[in-house]
């Protein structure tokens, strides 16, 4: 009964590859989130799906691309990895718009921790 | 650039005691904020979010919010080991994207036993 899924938990490779996270959320959430924490545990936002529509997309190399298939999953590829791109990507989600109202409690995954070699 | 400064720490504080961890902003217009909790190698998790001056409770926890000084304070009274952890701010800003937080670097709270 996890709220908010990711896969793998970790994910180890060489500088050069193409590489994808996934997330699912089953809290019929509309919105969705990924998260990059670097090693000094900043937490900084990289994008956002509201009902599978791209609403956020934060300065980030175009390597980085999301993928919404329905609005309980987020994917996230990265082409050619780096070694800067070693981090811990999170998922989350929130309600979304309910009377009106943007509800704006994020709800995260367990994180995937990514090294790149 | 909107900036949420937090103090790192580490923060130590003896079990028993108040912790108390504070967060300043440097958007005006921010109507949202959030105290997450983050264990070594875990997740975030909401532990208090607060929209209106003042003071706001749950449990031990308190938050405090000063909108005219740009500041929001996290209290934790009687603070257990269990406590320890990283503590991160996040603001919302009014005309910001909706959802877009903007996180500090959190403080490092470590409660001795």
């Amino acid at each position: 009964d996890t709220a908010v899924s990711q896969t793998p938990k970790y994910l180890v490779t060489q500088m050069g590859n193409d590489k994808s996270i996934k997330c699912e959320q089953n809290l019929g959430h509309d919105t969705m989130y990924w998260y990059k924490q670097d090693s000094k545990k900043f937490l900084k936002i990289m994008f956002s799906y509201n009902n599978k529509e791209l609403i956020i997309n934060e300065t980030v190399p175009n390597r980085f691309s999301p993928k919404s298939p329905d609005k309980a999953h987020l994917n996230l590829h990265i082409n050619s990895l780096e070694l800067g791109d070693s981090a811990v990507y999170f998922c989350a989600s929130s309600p979304g718009t309910s009377g009106g109202v943007f509800q704006e409690t994020q709800y995260f995954g367990p994180g995937t921790r990514l090294l790149v070699l | 650039q909107k900036e949420v400064e937090q103090n790192s720490g580490p923060l130590s504080v003896p079990e028993g005691a108040i912790a108390s961890l504070n967060c300043t902003y440097s958007d005006r217009v921010s109507q949202s904020f959030f105290w997450y909790r983050q264990y070594s190698g875990k997740s975030p998790e909401l532990i208090m979010s607060i929209y209106s001056n003042g003071d706001k409770e749950d449990g031990r926890f308190t938050a405090q919010l000063n909108k005219a000084s740009q500041y929001v304070s996290l209290l934790i009274r009687d603070s257990q080991p269990s406590d320890s952890a990283t503590y991160l701010c996040a603001v919302n800003s009014r005309g910001s994207t909706l959802g877009r937080l903007y996180f500090g670097r959190g403080t490092q709270l470590t409660v001795w036993p």
